[in-house]
């Protein structure tokens, strides 16, 4: 496709269970973001790929999250032991690298943690 | 501490009157800043970009204006239409590449 896809659109888990995010990043891209954004907030950094290796995870909260780029094109977010706290929606980008090329953001998967 | 915010949490205006988003910064070291839209459901969306070695940048209807000295930026936005309504946010990108800090956001209601 011509943007960044997220898949699932949504997803509601149960405490306590894993949780997996995708994330398609536009053809080419070399660099991969991925935000969390609660309710009334702006988005809050997690994690930055640069093609497969985390060149950034500062963002990350817990060990409880992880993040893989293996070919430095899909990623997926991992979010072990979920905790309700962790109902966001988790929004990925993706940009040719650098500072001044526009990230291109997805439209983000809503998780519910019941 | 290194943050970006936004003065006004919300903003009410009638279509065809102009809009100003105002946004303060903390880095004096920041030197590339962006502005982006949110539309409900959907991710944030590039609308204008200035460098600090400029203090006004203007595109399609909107401009922004920076002032470095109290460390201040703002986003205009001429006859503000309903599709207008969103949030906004400025964003100011830590290093090269990497993570870009957000603001809180200002809901723009643009009413008929």
């Amino acid at each position: 496709g011509a943007g960044v896809s997220q898949t699932p659109s949504n997803k509601v888990t149960e405490k306590g269970k894993y949780v997996e995010l995708r994330c398609d990043p536009i053809s080419g891209h070399t660099a991969l973001y991925w935000y969390r954004q609660s309710l009334g907030q702006g988005p809050e950094f997690l994690i930055y790929f640069q093609g497969t290796g985390a060149a950034d995870d500062s963002g990350l909260p817990n060990d409880r999250f992880f993040a893989v780029r293996p070919e430095g094109s899909v990623s997926t977010l991992k979010i072990q032991r979920t905790e309700r706290g962790d109902s966001a929606v988790y929004l990925c980008a993706s940009s040719l690298g650098g500072k001044e090329n526009e990230a291109f953001f997805g439209q983000g998967t809503r998780l519910t943690v019941v | 501490g290194e943050s970006v915010g936004l003065h006004l949490p919300t903003l009410s205006v009638q279509e065809g009157d102009n809009s100003i988003i105002n946004c303060a910064y903390s880095n004096s070291a920041s030197d590339y800043f962006i502005w982006y839209k949110q539309e409900s459901g959907k991710g944030p969306q590039f609308i204008i970009d200035i460098r600090s070695n400029m203090d006004k940048r203007q595109g399609q209807r909107v401009t922004v204006l920076l002032n470095k000295t109290v460390k201040h930026l703002s986003l205009q936005i001429a006859a503000t239409q309903p599709g207008d309504s969103a949030v906004y946010f400025c964003a100011d990108p830590r290093e090269a590449g990497t993570a870009l800090i957000f603001g809180k956001g200002t809901t723009l209601s643009v009413s008929s």
